[in-house]
């Protein structure tokens, strides 16, 4: 079974608007942390936001936020005021207890219009 | 400046050949990983090592191998068992969990392997 499922294969937004990207897990461990990465066309990978399983509030980074939901099990990113630069793979991950290695989703491209 | 070097950034191979990429990092960071990123496919763990002289095989290792001798190389090798090697491939690096480090991974630039 999958451990991260991303359901969005693509997304477009307006620039200057606010999207949300979805990202849900499976875990049975108590304590866990959850990452987004943005891969632009270079290939690079940027770590933007990271929330962790006790963590009381949603974690919040400039124009990004998570919202997570732990009971639902998702770890949404929201971006907002969407710029023509955040045009590209944004990757869910999750890393169980023990430092285990990060597991990622498949992704999902987003594209911003001007 | 600190950082993760992979090299080269593009490969190409004959079928029948192995390659080397390679990892090199000079941010001090114990824990070393490799992953393979195919279209539509995410990424996924190649290999990974915790300290030096110890590495753990992930989910897709068959047709690879890795060495840890040093902190701060991790070479990975892709054989000719590989059957489809044809990939982009990123190296990461983390300090590990522990009081206030969320463990994220730094990556490289990634190495584009081309099988002719």
């Amino acid at each position: 079974a999958q451990k991260i499922t991303q359901t969005q294969p693509g997304m477009f937004v307006q620039e200057k608007e606010a999207v949300t990207l979805d990202c849900t897990y499976d875990t049975s461990d108590p304590s866990y942390g959850l990452f987004w990465y943005k891969q632009p066309s270079s290939g690079e990978m940027i770590f933007l936001i990271y929330q962790g399983s006790y963590d009381q509030q949603n974690a919040t980074e400039g124009r990004y936020s998570l919202n997570f939901q732990k009971a639902r099990k998702s770890a949404n990113l929201v971006i907002s005021a969407s710029q023509l630069g955040d045009s590209a793979m944004y990757f869910c991950a999750m890393r169980e207890a023990g430092n285990t290695p990060l597991v990622f989703g498949k992704g999902t491209r987003l594209s911003v219009i001007a | 400046d600190g950082g993760i070097t992979q090299s080269p950034k593009y490969l190409f191979r004959k079928e029948g050949q192995n390659v080397t990429l390679s990892c090199e990092q000079n941010l001090n960071h114990d824990a070393m990983y490799w992953y393979r990123q195919d279209p539509g496919q995410g990424l996924r763990l190649i290999y990974y090592s915790q300290i030096v002289n110890d590495f753990q095989k992930g989910d897709i290792a068959e047709g690879y191998s890795v060495s840890r001798e040093k902190k701060e190389s991790f070479p990975l090798t892709v054989t000719s068992a590989q059957k489809n090697p044809t990939a982009f491939y990123l190296c990461a690096s983390s300090i590990g969990q522990g009081l206030g480090n969320t463990g994220e991974l730094f990556f490289g630039e990634g190495s584009r392997l081309t099988v002719l």
